[in-house]
C-alpha cells in the first residue's frame, strides 16, 4: 500500500484550522498513524489507530477516517504547531510499514 | 523516561559494510518489537527492519532485504543492524525506534550513515 499526502506543504495563520490528508492506495489500510517533526528532532508520535492521541497531544489535533482517505485536523493552529507531519500505514500480510511524503505546515 | 541512543555511523564506500547499533534503556527491553527507521532529505522516511522481543519475528523493507541483517541483545538491552554492500542510496540519518503495535512511538536521536567514494 502507498500513501499519498496532501498538500505537500502549506502556509497558515495562528488561529487557522488547518487538515492534512493521507490516502491508502490498494485498500483500506491496516493501520495508521501521524507524526509530527520539528527541525533536527526525531519524528513524535501524535494519532494512532487513525484517531487515537498520544497523552502528549493537545485536544486541538483529532485525526479521523473515512473510507480510504485519514485526515490530520489542527483546529486552531499554534506557534509550535509548525512543523512536518507524516503519516504511517502497516499492513501485517505481507509485512510492511510505509510512510507518506509529509507536510510541511509553516507560517 | 525511554531512551534510545544509536552508534556506529559513519562514511564509508559503495559496497562496504557498517554496523550500527542501539542501546535502549528506561522501559523493560524484553517486552518490545523494535525497528530501524531512515530518513533522507529526497525521500523522506522509510521503514528498514524489524524485530519481534522473543527474536523470533524479523521483517524487512525489499530496498534492504538480503543485504542488511537486524539483531538484538536482549541482556544487553541492544538492538544492531549490520548493513553490507553498502549504496550511495543507503545514505540516511537512521534512527531506532521502539514499538507500540505496528507504529513507532519512541525514537532515538538517529545516528547518520554516508556512502560514498
Amino acid at each position: 500500500i502507498q500513501l499519498t499526502q496532501s498538500p505537500s506543504s502549506l502556509s497558515a495563520s495562528v488561529g487557522d484550522r488547518v487538515t492534512i490528508t493521507c490516502r491508502a492506495s490498494q485498500g483500506i489500510a491496516s493501520g495508521l498513524a501521524w507524526y509530527q517533526q520539528k527541525p533536527g528532532k526525531p519524528p513524535k508520535l501524535m494519532i494512532y489507530d487513525g484517531s487515537s492521541l498520544e497523552s502528549w497531544v493537545p485536544s486541538r489535533f483529532s485525526g479521523r477516517r473515512s473510507g480510504t482517505d485519514f485526515t490530520l485536523t489542527i483546529t486552531s493552529l499554534q506557534p509550535e504547531d509548525f512543523a512536518t507531519y507524516y503519516c504511517q500505514q502497516f499492513d501485517s500480510f505481507p509485512h510492511w510499514l510505509s510512510f507518506g511524503g509529509g507536510t510541511r505546515v509553516e507560517i | 523516561e525511554v531512551q534510545l541512543v544509536e552508534s556506529g555511523g559513519g562514511l564509508v564506500k559503495p559496497g562496504g559494510s557498517l554496523r550500527l547499533s542501539c542501546a535502549a534503556s528506561g522501559f523493560t527491553f524484553t517486552s518490545y518489537n523494535m525497528n530501524w527507521v531512515r530518513q533522507t532529505p529526497g525521500k523522506g522516511l522509510e521503514w528498514v527492519a524489524s524485530i519481534s522481543s522473543s527474536r523470533d519475528s524479523i521483517y524487512y523493507a525489499d530496498s534492504v532485504k538480503g543485504r542488511f541483517t537486524i539483531s538484538r541483545d536482549n541482556a544487553k538491552n541492544s538492538i544492531y543492524l549490520q548493513m553490507n554492500s553498502l549504496r550511495a542510496e543507503d545514505t540516511a540519518l537512521y534512527y531506532c525506534a521502539r514499538d507500540l503495535g505496528w507504529y513507532f512511538q519512541h525514537w532515538g536521536l538517529g545516528t547518520l550513515v554516508t556512502v560514498s567514494s
